[in-house]
């Protein structure tokens, strides 16, 4: 069966610094993608970086980057120079190509200190 | 332009009532999604629609009817609410290349359903 897993519930990062968020992954698939959401306060769910199981370098997208570990079936999300509005829910989530679900890991709530 | 924007963003009900949330898309989408997330805020995936034919049903109670009546619309109606309902549903639409979704989502803002 399918299913994400992320161990933090709550995190807390000084501003400036650089945080990871974990993410494990459990899939028999060989397809699949890799993706992190960012929900606000405010509710709207933000698409942040993606990343291919055949994918041979970790994504990146501005501060965001993703450790993406195939063999221990990790995709952590790096966050560099955190920002007071990086204070978020986090979502890892994974797409099974052949099914065209995404189900979502139970999300880290991020607090950024000033 | 709301690329997908549901309708209505809030709702507030009795037990027992019947109640639709409507979702639309300009996204040119093929596949479209309800989520439901709960107080805890785990997201869940409820119904997958591509093209307006349903590909995903995930053990949904019946009260739970979907409808997409073309591939830019999927509205969720629930009947006889619950409690247990209450919660913040998301739609969701996603593109397709060569028959396989992209897995990206486009969400809409949310629909929180409260039931008295």
């Amino acid at each position: 069966a399918q299913k994400i897993t992320q161990t933090q519930p709550g995190m807390f990062v000084q501003e400036k610094e650089a945080v990871t968020l974990d993410c494990t992954y459990d899939t028999s698939d060989p397809s699949y993608g890799l993706f992190w959401y960012k929900q606000p306060s405010s509710g709207e769910m933000i698409f942040l970086i993606y990343q291919g199981s055949y994918d041979q370098q970790n994504a990146t997208e501005g501060r965001y980057s993703l450790n993406f570990q195939k063999a221990r079936k990790s995709a952590n999300l790096v966050i560099s120079a955190s920002q007071l509005g990086d204070s978020a829910m986090y979502f890892c989530a994974m797409l099974k190509t052949s099914y065209d679900k995404v189900i979502f890991g139970p999300g880290t709530s991020l607090s950024v200190i000033p | 332009d709301t690329a997908v924007s549901q309708t209505p963003k809030y709702l507030v009900t009795q037990m027992g009532n019947d109640k639709s949330i409507k979702c639309e898309q300009n996204l040119g989408h093929d596949t479209m999604y309800w989520y439901k997330q709960d107080s805890k805020k785990f997201l869940k995936i409820m119904f997958s629609y591509n093209n307006k034919e349903l590909i995903i049903n995930e053990t949904v109670p019946n009260r739970f009817s979907p409808k997409s009546p073309d591939k830019a619309h999927l509205n969720l109606h629930i009947n006889s609410l619950e409690l247990g309902d209450s919660a913040v549903y998301f739609c969701a639409s996603s593109q397709r290349y060569g028959g396989i979704s992209t897995g990206e989502l486009f969400f809409g803002e949310g629909s929180r359903l409260t039931v008295l």
